[in-house]
């Protein structure tokens, strides 16, 4: 079946440093891959997406690159602020399998001023 | 872009009653809608997946009779906590699929906490 791995946090880091999350994945077929974000108390919100190998997702100065040879899809920013502190979710949709999502476990990230 | 209510957004009630917690695409058509749960601090587990016109799809281990869901029409599907109890004390998350012939994309709700004293 299908499964997403993402970096285990939590993760602080101070404001202005880089960020990478790690995401691999397992599936079969040619799934579309996401970003969603978190915050506090509130549902989730599509960071980025890619829908096909070597596409690059980004959104908000966060970007990711779908990666078919290492089944990957890091997610990066160069400069991370305080109000980037929030639970980040990998995740992948097959359509072969009626379009439904699979979810890594999140990692928190917390940023410090 | 695209958008997709959830209602209530809170809710608080005691054992043994039901709750019904709405979910709605408020600017496009929806056959397929997915309902998750989420517990605190961890991920999302998909629960069932709502088709428009036929009966919901369940993931194992997910009872279907204690979670009912209608999808009754192509911008609404509901999910229905019968004979809640403590343990059923979550965060509840629909997601409403966007297809244009191209793309599909998932859209997510607010969310819905729901609270069982």
């Amino acid at each position: 079946g299908n499964s997403v791995t993402q970096m285990e946090g939590p993760v602080t880091l101070s404001e202005e440093a880089f960020l990478t999350i790690n995401c691999t994945y397992t599936a079969t077929g040619y799934p579309s891959l996401f970003w969603y974000v978190q915050y506090p108390g509130e549902g989730l919100q599509l960071l980025l997406k890619a829908t096909k190998a070597d596409d690059k997702g980004s959104n908000k100065g966060f970007e990711a690159t779908y990666r078919k040879e290492t089944t990957s899809f890091h997610l990066e920013k160069g400069s991370v602020q305080v109000s980037d502190s929030a639970v980040y979710f990998c995740a992948l949709s097959d359509r072969g399998n009626a379009g439904k999502s699979t979810f890594g476990d999140g990692t928190t990230l917390t940023v410090k001023p | 872009g695209a958008v997709v209510s959830q209602h209530p957004s809170r809710v608080i009630c005691k054992s043994g009653t039901s709750v019904k917690i709405e979910c709605r695409s408020l600017d496009f058509q929806a056959t397929t809608m997915f309902w998750y749960r989420q517990f605190p601090k961890q991920s999302l587990m998909l629960m069932a997946t709502s088709n428009e016109g036929s009966k919901a799809t369940y993931e194992q281990g997910v009872e279907k009779d204690k979670f009912l869901i209608n999808h009754a029409s192509l911008t609404l599907s509901t999910l229905t906590v019968t004979s809640a109890h403590p343990e059923d004390s979550s965060f509840y998350i629909c997601s409403a699929r966007h297809s244009t012939g191209v793309t599909e994309t998932q859209y997510f709700g607010p969310g819905t906490r729901l609270l069982v004293l």
